[in-house]
């Protein structure tokens, strides 16, 4: 079936310190690859997306590459701001499906 | 536009008693989806729509129904609120048709129920 592992949290980072969540899936096919943020209290927003492998996806400075090798699809930012602290969650989309699969999700704190 | 909204925002209910979450959304988008987000468990599938008229079950569909009114409108019903549903519940759309899920899914700002 249709898999996402994410690393589990909480992340705990100083301000403009370098983040990398990682991701890792199992499908069939080549899905296509997310990362949704939600900020305290509110829903999920997407962060960005890669639809074929060696895509990268990038936002806000975060980046994401879609390695199909590792299967794996790792969100990084190479300096993070508090305004950063928010759950983050990796999810797919399998070929032939209008549904996501969803990561347990990470919580990422950022102190100053 | 308003994007995704859900009511009620919050609710208690007592083990037994049934509500309806109502979910619309002004995207004009074919497919609507609900969900729970329970600590430690990510975002499960509930019930979704690929288009009007059509529904399918998700990874969790147990305890629930979903009707889909309209293009706009994406009801979630409860008929006997157990505890285990307690829970907080989003509603989200895309564009996305059947067999097809490239682009994004808009979330609503969820409803936060508890069962006693």
């Amino acid at each position: 079936g249709n898999s996402v592992t994410q690393m589990e949290g909480p992340v705990t980072l100083s301000e403009e310190a370098f983040l990398t969540i990682n991701c890792t899936y199992t499908a069939t096919g080549y899905p296509s690859l997310f990362w949704y943020v939600q900020y305290p209290g509110e829903g999920l927003q997407l962060l960005l997306k890669a639809t074929k492998a060696d895509d990268k996806g990038s936002n806000k400075g975060f980046e994401a590459t879609y390695r199909k090798e590792t299967t794996s699809f790792h969100l990084e930012k190479g300096s993070v701001q508090v305004s950063d602290s928010a759950v983050y969650f990796c999810a797919l989309a399998p070929r032939g499906y209008s549904t996501l699969t969803f990561g347990k999700g990470t919580m990422l704190l950022v102190s100053p | 536009n308003a994007g995704v909204t859900q009511t009620p925002k919050f609710q208690v209910l007592k083990t037994g008693q049934s509500m309806t979450l109502q979910c619309a959304q002004d995207m004009n988008h074919n497919s609507m989806y609900w969900y729970r987000q329970d600590p430690g468990m990510g975002l499960r599938l509930i019930y979704y729509s690929a288009s009007e008229g059509t529904t399918d079950k998700g990874e969790v569909p147990n305890g629930y129904n979903v009707s889909r009114l309209n293009k706009r409108e994406f009801s979630l019903r409860l008929e006997s609120a157990a505890p285990s549903q307690t829970s907080v519940y989003f509603c989200a759309s895309s564009e996305a048709r059947a067999g097809q899920m490239r682009n994004e899914q808009f979330f609503g700002p969820g409803t936060r129920l508890t069962v006693l």
